[in-house]
């Protein structure tokens, strides 16, 4: 099973800064990576697949990058909405797929 | 537009079953697999099941092996989960999604309480 772990697990960010979290998988995973981000009472939204595409609708202040075991989700010019609980995702080698244990992105 | 909805969840007591369904509309639905994916609350995320668009594979969490299993009806855009042998730590949040690159859409979840 591949195993992923994000960091930090909260990351406190003022409304218009920048705001980088990272997601580590314990063995490659090529770009087979996705990240969501939940808000509260709500289902996860998918933001990025292939460790970097935006799915439909995603802002251009979201974006993905990495390959292999190191990636990075980052959000420019924060918005109060943006504050939520970020999740990575592989989807390289399942059953079983894998989330990373999320970071809260607060104010 | 995708629309995924959830029902079947409940109180059930541990040892128990329950079935819970996804309606799904908006997308071919036997083209894709589509997946279960649970959260306990306040918790992750944690994939469950999936089962392929013509539903002659399927995939189990080794935590719910056996004792879950996953079916689609393509004729009614209908995906099922049937939950025996149900135990405290199964309760959470059960969300269908659509799979393809990741889960692309979600339904808003129903909740599973396995408590005596």
């Amino acid at each position: 099973e591949i195993v992923m772990t994000q960091s930090p697990a909260t990351l406190s960010v003022s409304p218009g800064e920048r705001a980088t979290l990272s997601c580590r998988a314990s063995q490659s995973v090529s770009s087979n990576l996705a990240w969501y981000q939940q808000r509260p009472g709500q289902a996860p939204r998918l933001l990025i697949y292939g460790a970097s595409t935006r799915a439909t609708g995603i802002p251009a202040r979201f974006s993905g990058s990495g390959s292999g075991t190191e990636f990075t989700l980052t959000i420019t010019s924060l918005q109060s909405e943006d504050f939520a609980v970020y999740y990575c995702q592989q989807y390289h080698n399942w059953p079983p797929i894998t989330f990373g244990q999320g970071t809260r992105l607060e104010i | 537009e995708v629309h995924l909805l959830e029902s079947g969840g409940g109180l059930v007591q541990p040892g128990g079953s329950l079935r819970l369904s996804c309606s799904a509309s908006g997308f071919i639905f036997s083209s894709y697999t589509m997946s279960w994916v649970r959260q306990v609350p306040g918790k992750g995320l944690e994939w469950v099941s999936g089962i392929t668009g013509s539903g002659g594979i399927t995939y189990y969490a080794e935590s719910v092996k056996g004792r879950f299993t996953i079916s689609r009806d393509n004729s009614q855009n209908t995906l099922h989960l049937q939950m025996n042998s149900l135990r405290v730590e199964d309760m959470a949040t059960y969300f269908c999604a659509k799979t393809r690159v990741g889960f692309s859409d979600w339904g808003q979840g129903t909740m599973v309480t396995v408590a005596s």
